[in-house]
C-alpha cells in the first residue's frame, strides 16, 4: 500500500534551535518525495522535492531508500518558519500522496 | 496569471443540495488536480485530469461526485445530494506534465460546509 507517515502532529522547539521533521513512507517502486508547506492563511507551496536536491529557505531532505524516510532538516529555526509541513510523495500517475501533516512552532 | 484560482472559496449548504465548484489553472497546465482535506488531515486525491480526459479516480469519489474538464482548461466539481461528511477543504492543484514528475501548484481551496 502506498502510505505517508508523519508520526508528529505538532513540532514545538525555541527559535535557532535545529528541527528535524520526520517521514516515512511505503511504496512498491522508486516514488518522487516532496515537501509541502502551508504558512498561516496561505495556500499548500512546494518546499522542496527530493530529486532537486535543493536547499530551499535553509531546509534540506535527505531520502533513505533503506530506511524508507524523507527527513526535513533545518539547523537553526526562525520563528518564520511556524507553518504547517506536509511530506508527500509521487508515483509514474503524478497523483500525491499525502501525510497528515505536522505543525511546527518556533518559539522565541 | 496569478496562479490557480478556485471559486467559491466558502460555500454553505443544506444537507441534500447540489454544489458545484470551480477550479482555474494555470493558463498553459495541462494536467488538474482535485484533493478534499478534512480537519487534521493532509489533502487526499480525488481525481485528475490530462487535458480534458479524466485519467484517475479515486475510491473516494462516489457516484455522487462528478468533475468535468471542457475544453482542458477550467474544471468543475460537482456533489450531489450533498451529506454532513462531505464537509471538507476542496482543493484544486495545477501542473505541467514533462519528462520529469510535475511539480503541483495549489489554489486557495473552497471550504464546504454542509448543515
Amino acid at each position: 500500500a502506498q502510505r505517508v507517515t508523519q508520526p508528529e502532529k505538532l513540532l514545538s522547539v525555541f527559535k535557532g534551535a535545529p528541527v528535524e521533521l520526520k517521514c516515512n513512507y511505503s511504496y512498491s517502486g522508486s516514488p518522487e518525495l516532496f515537501w509541502y508547506v502551508q504558512y498561516s492563511r496561505q495556500r499548500l507551496q512546494l518546499l522542496l522535492r527530493h530529486i532537486s536536491r535543493e536547499s530551499i529557505k535553509g531546509f534540506t531532505a535527505d531520502l533513505n531508500k533503506g530506511e524508507t524516510s524523507f527527513h526535513l532538516k533545518k539547523p537553526f529555526a526562525q520563528e518564520e518558519d511556524s507553518a504547517m509541513y506536509y511530506c508527500a510523495l509521487s508515483g509514474n500517475t503524478g497523483k500525491l500522496i499525502f501525510g497528515q501533516g505536522t505543525t511546527l512552532q518556533v518559539k522565541p | 496569471d496569478t496562479g490557480v484560482s478556485q471559486n467559491p472559496r466558502h460555500k454553505i449548504t443544506k444537507r441534500g443540495q447540489n454544489v458545484t465548484f470551480r477550479c482555474d489553472p494555470i493558463s498553459e497546465h495541462n494536467r488538474l488536480y482535485w484533493y478534499r482535506q478534512t480537519l487534521g488531515q493532509g489533502p487526499e486525491f480525488l481525481t485528475y485530469f490530462q487535458n480534458e480526459a479524466q485519467l484517475e479516480k479515486s475510491r473516494l469519489l462516489s457516484d455522487r461526485f462528478s468533475a468535468e474538464r471542457p475544453k482542458g482548461s477550467f474544471s468543475t466539481l460537482e456533489i450531489q445530494r450533498t451529506e454532513q461528511g462531505d464537509s471538507a477543504m476542496y482543493l484544486c492543484a495545477s501542473s505541467l506534465s514533462g519528462l520529469a514528475i510535475d511539480t503541483q501548484y495549489f489554489g486557495p481551496g473552497t471550504r464546504l460546509t454542509v448543515l
